[in-house]
C-alpha cells in the first residue's frame, strides 16, 4: 500500500528566504507526482506535474524535484512572498487514484 | 471553460438524513474522481469513473455512499442515513487522460449534526 508523508507539517519563514519542502513515498511504481496548493476551506490548484521518467520541473518561482528510486520528492520556493502562505500537497500517482500526504502548511511573514 | 463545478458548496444536515452532491467535470475530460478530505489530512480516494463507467471504489465507500456519473459528463455523490463521522471536504476532480493532471472543484464541504 503506497503512503506519501510530508516533513515538515508545518513551517514558518520570513519574507523573502528560499525554502524547500518535503515528500516520500514508500511504492517507487509510480506513474507521476503532483503538488498542490490548498487555501483554507478551498479546493487543490495543481502546482507542478512530474512524469516518472523526469527529474525535475520549473514554473516561475517553484521548482520540483523526483527521485524515483529513493522516494523522494522536493518542491523547491525562491524568494518566498506572503502570498505563498497556503497548505502544499504532495500526491503521487499509481493506475487512475492520486494518494496524497498529510500537506506541509506554510507561513510567510511579511 | 470555468473548470470543474461542485454544488452545493456547503451543506449542513442531521445524522440520519440523506444528501447529494453535483460535480460538473471539465468538459472535454472522460475521467471523473471523488475525494474526501478531512481536517488537517490530505484527500483520501473515494471513487473513480472514465466515461459513465465506475471502474474503481475505495474500502472508504461504504454501501451507504453511492456515485454515479449517468451520461459520462456530470457525477453525483449520495450519501445516505448520514453520520457525524461524514463531516468532511467532499472534492471532486476530472483529468483528460490517464496519468495525466487532475484538476480539482472547490469542494463541497459538509458537515453532519
Amino acid at each position: 500500500k503506497q503512503e506519501v508523508t510530508q516533513i515538515p507539517a508545518a513551517l514558518s519563514v520570513p519574507e523573502g528566504e528560499n525554502l524547500v519542502l518535503n515528500c516520500s513515498f514508500t511504492d517507487s511504481a509510480i506513474y507521476n507526482l503532483q503538488w498542490f496548493r490548498q487555501d483554507p476551506g478551498k479546493g487543490l490548484t495543481s502546482l507542478l506535474l512530474i512524469q516518472s521518467s523526469q527529474r525535475e520541473q520549473t514554473s516561475g518561482r517553484l521548482n520540483a524535484s523526483l527521485d524515483k528510486s529513493s522516494g523522494r520528492s522536493t518542491l523547491y520556493i525562491a524568494a518566498s512572498q506572503p502570498g505563498d502562505s497556503a497548505t502544499y500537497l504532495c500526491a503521487v500517482q499509481g493506475a487512475q487514484k492520486l494518494v496524497f500526504g498529510q500537506g506541509t502548511r506554510l507561513t510567510i511573514n511579511p | 471553460d470555468t473548470g470543474v463545478s461542485q454544488d452545493p458548496r456547503h451543506k449542513i444536515t442531521k445524522r440520519g438524513q440523506n444528501v447529494t452532491f453535483r460535480c460538473d467535470p471539465i468538459s472535454e475530460h472522460n475521467r471523473l474522481y471523488w475525494y474526501r478530505q478531512t481536517l488537517g489530512q490530505g484527500p483520501e480516494f473515494l471513487t473513480y469513473f472514465q466515461n459513465e463507467a465506475q471502474l474503481e471504489k475505495s474500502r472508504l465507500l461504504s454501501d451507504r455512499f453511492s456515485a454515479e456519473r449517468p451520461k459520462g459528463s456530470f457525477s453525483t455523490l449520495e450519501i445516505q442515513r448520514t453520520e457525524q463521522g461524514d463531516s468532511a471536504m467532499y472534492l471532486c476532480a476530472s483529468s483528460s487522460q490517464a496519468q495525466e493532471t487532475q484538476y480539482f472543484g472547490p469542494g463541497t464541504r459538509l458537515l453532519v449534526l
